[in-house]
């Protein structure tokens, strides 16, 4: 599995956009760009996931470069239910393939 | 529907003793994995089964942790004995086989002295 860099810690205002960034320079061409976000004693939840196009949902917005090499999620007005930690993962395409998580971007959103 | 559920959510052992995670998935997934959190760590996996069968158990220390999916539904997951630097969360998940989306439990909350 590729391996993805992300920032320890942001902090954003409630209301405001929240944009979260990650790095994955080596990408292969069949593997996924999956995001998912992991509240305080809970256990993680699915956002989002691209392979190259832009995607959007209920939740968030993913943005991915036309390289592949980094993406963005955006959750478009935070909320203090947001807070949580952010894990951006690079997946095969093949069913069943498995997710491997990295530290993640803890997330902050401040009254 | 109901979610994957786990039990007990905490437990605190003596270092050599044994102890056993139960995790139930939501209805009809065939696919169970196995995570172990430490704290301050992104989830590892430790076993995939499909229905019951191992798909991948690499990063399981087999000298001491055991998987089981009887019937292809429930699993349990034992550590025996059981060493300070076990203690993490230890989260189950399940999926359908072509599914994205892997479901979480709460997970468990091992503390071992």
């Amino acid at each position: 599995d590729a391996k993805t860099t992300q920032p320890p810690s942001m902090d954003c205002a409630e209301g405001r956009a929240a944009n979260l960034p990650c790095n994955h320079s080596t990408i292969s061409g069949n593997e996924y760009v999956y995001w998912y976000r992991q509240i305080h004693s809970q256990g993680p939840q699915y956002i989002i996931h691209g392979l190259k196009n832009n995607e959007t949902n209920e939740m968030a917005s993913l943005i991915i470069t036309e390289d592949r090499k980094s993406s963005t999620l955006i959750l478009p007005h935070a909320t203090l239910r947001d807070t949580a930690v952010y894990y951006c993962i690079v997946r095969e395409e093949t069913s069943g393939s498995r997710l491997t998580f990295g530290e993640g971007t803890q997330l902050t959103v401040n009254p | 529907e109901a979610g994957v559920a786990q039990s007990p959510r905490y437990k605190i052992i003596e270092k050599r003793q044994s102890v056993a995670f139960w995790c139930n998935p939501i209805s009809g997934h065939a696919t169970l994995y196995w995570y172990q959190q430490i704290l301050g760590q992104g989830p590892k996996l430790l076993i995939q089964f499909q229905n019951n069968g191992v798909v991948d158990d690499s990063q399981l220390p087999k000298d001491r942790f055991s998987a089981e999916r009887l019937k292809g539904v429930d699993s349990t997951l034992k550590i025996q004995p059981a060493k300070l630097e076990d203690s993490a969360v230890y989260l189950c998940a399940s999926s359908s086989w072509a599914e994205y989306e892997q479901f979480f439990g709460p997970g468990t909350r091992l503390t071992v002295l």
